[in-house]
């Protein structure tokens, strides 16, 4: 069966400074790939989707980029965090097909 | 603008109070409509996929639903373990899924 990390759980980090959200699903090969941000009240934002190696879209435009340097490995960083980069981040997986599949996500508190 | 829109945003039941929770789409030329359910702190749970309208899927005590413009979200006897956010998503263009705010229910036993 397919599972889907996210590390860290939880993460704070002072404004200006650098951020790195790692994401990997086992289980499947050439999965799509997805990085969401959930805020208070304003539902799951799309930030980046990915449908291979290599491979990025983004959604918003923003102060993250994302990479997917292997297979099933994505990853969201940022150079200099903003306050306004605070909240629930949720990575997701889909076969391509029918629905996406979240992995239990990332609290990150920019102070 | 394609839109997925939730209602309530929040429905307080009694333990074994059927409702329904409201998915409304404006998305053009449908490509599935997904029910997640998200616990508090968790990333969302997949439910359901329809894909046409007139289709039905069921799932313990939860039986989706979906017309032209909306799809529902039935819940019958609720119970405590039922309490959640209940998102739905459709895919928009190019955008894989656009979610709605959710509906937050609670059931009080």
């Amino acid at each position: 069966s397919q599972t889907i990390h996210q590390w860290p759980a939880t993460l704070v980090q002072p404004v200006g400074s650098p951020l790195s959200l790692e994401c990997t699903v086992e289980g499947t090969s050439n999965p799509n790939l997805y990085w969401y941000r959930q805020a208070a009240g304003r539902g799951l934002q799309l930030l980046f989707y990915s449908v291979g190696i290599g491979q990025i879209s983004s959604e918003v435009p923003q102060n993250l980029s994302a990479s997917r340097p292997q297979d099933r490995q994505f990853i969201l960083s940022s150079k200099k965090l903003l306050l306004s980069d605070s909240g629930f981040y949720l990575c997701a997986w889909s076969p391509g097909g029918d629905g996406q599949y979240f992995g239990p996500g990332t609290r990150l508190t920019v102070t | 603008e394609d839109q997925v829109t939730q209602s309530p945003e929040a429905l307080r039941l009694q333990e074994g109070e059927s409702s329904s929770l409201n998915c409304s789409y404006t998305v053009s030329g449908l490509r599935g409509l997904f029910w997640y359910r998200q616990d508090p702190g968790k990333g969302p749970e997949f439910l359901f996929t329809l894909y046409s309208a007139g289709e039905e899927k069921e799932k313990e005590r939860l039986k989706a639903t979906l017309t032209k413009k909306e799809s529902f979200l039935h819940i019958t006897a609720p119970k405590p373990e039922d309490s959640a956010t209940y998102l739905c998503a459709a895919p928009s263009g190019n955008t894989p899924l656009v979610f709605g705010k959710g509906t937050r229910l609670s059931v009080i036993a």
